[in-house]
């Protein structure tokens, strides 16, 4: 079975800028999550999908929104880039309500 | 709001040596509890967790985990560490309530070398 892949693996912006990360959830998962962690610290949950719609979000702007396809690849965007989302951006995919699998993640780093 | 403390961010050991990580959340409801570990250059992994029944948990790896709900903590145990531990562990907490996995809370994480 193959797992959670993200894309890119490594991503550079400028501020302003708007960004647009992939995952492809590990075969026969139906819910993906994101989140992001910053240098130091523990990830701080972004959104989850569910079956294609959102299922709880945590503290983030609207800035921020995702996509599930009916393939349950997900998307996260983010709109006008600030510095302080430079971070490493993980997805998890998970069956229903089972422990997440994770990817590498994409490090994206604002300038 | 639920919080996870860990309260160890780098722990140094010798090969053979006991580990012991700490794991507190606040939230005084049902919890689902989790550690990863993250070796380096790899994808965060699940090492453990609990959900409900018997509070110890073994998980891969000879790792094992106590809940202990009277203390709100569930601590991280190996008797005998090697140095393919080195990683970053990280403790993540739940509220059985919600549900599913969604809102993972997180510790900062625990940085471990393992000396050969």
């Amino acid at each position: 079975e193959t797992g959670v892949t993200q894309s890119p693996t490594h991503l550079i912006k400028t501020r302003g800028q708007q960004v647009t990360l992939r995952c492809s959830s590990q075969s026969g998962h139906n819910t993906v999550s994101w989140y992001q962690q910053a240098l130091g610290q523990g990830p701080q949950f972004i959104f989850q999908y569910y079956r294609e719609e959102e299922n709880g979000r945590g503290n983030f702007p609207p800035r921020f929104s995702g996509l599930q396809f009916p393939n349950y690849s997900s998307e996260l965007n983010v709109n006008a880039l600030e510095l302080d989302d430079s971070a490493l951006y993980l997805c998890a995919s998970s069956l229903d309500f089972s422990p997440l699998h994770f990817g590498n993640g994409t490090r994206l780093t604002v300038t | 709001a639920q919080s996870v403390s860990q309260h160890n961010h780098h722990v140094i050991l010798s090969e053979a040596a006991s580990l012991e990580l700490g794991c507190n959340y606040s939230y005084g409801g049902t919890v689902n509890l989790f550690w990863y570990v993250q070796y380096p250059g790899q994808h965060l992994q699940l090492l453990l967790k609990y959900f409900s029944g018997d509070p110890l948990v073994k998980g891969i790896k000879g790792f094992e985990a106590e809940f202990i709900k009277s203390k709100f903590s569930f601590n991280l145990r190996k008797p005998s560490v090697q140095w393919s531990d080195t990683a970053e562990y990280f403790c993540a907490v739940n509220a059985n309530n919600a549900g599913n996995n969604r809102k993972l809370i997180w510790g900062l994480g625990t940085s471990l070398a393992v000396n050969p």
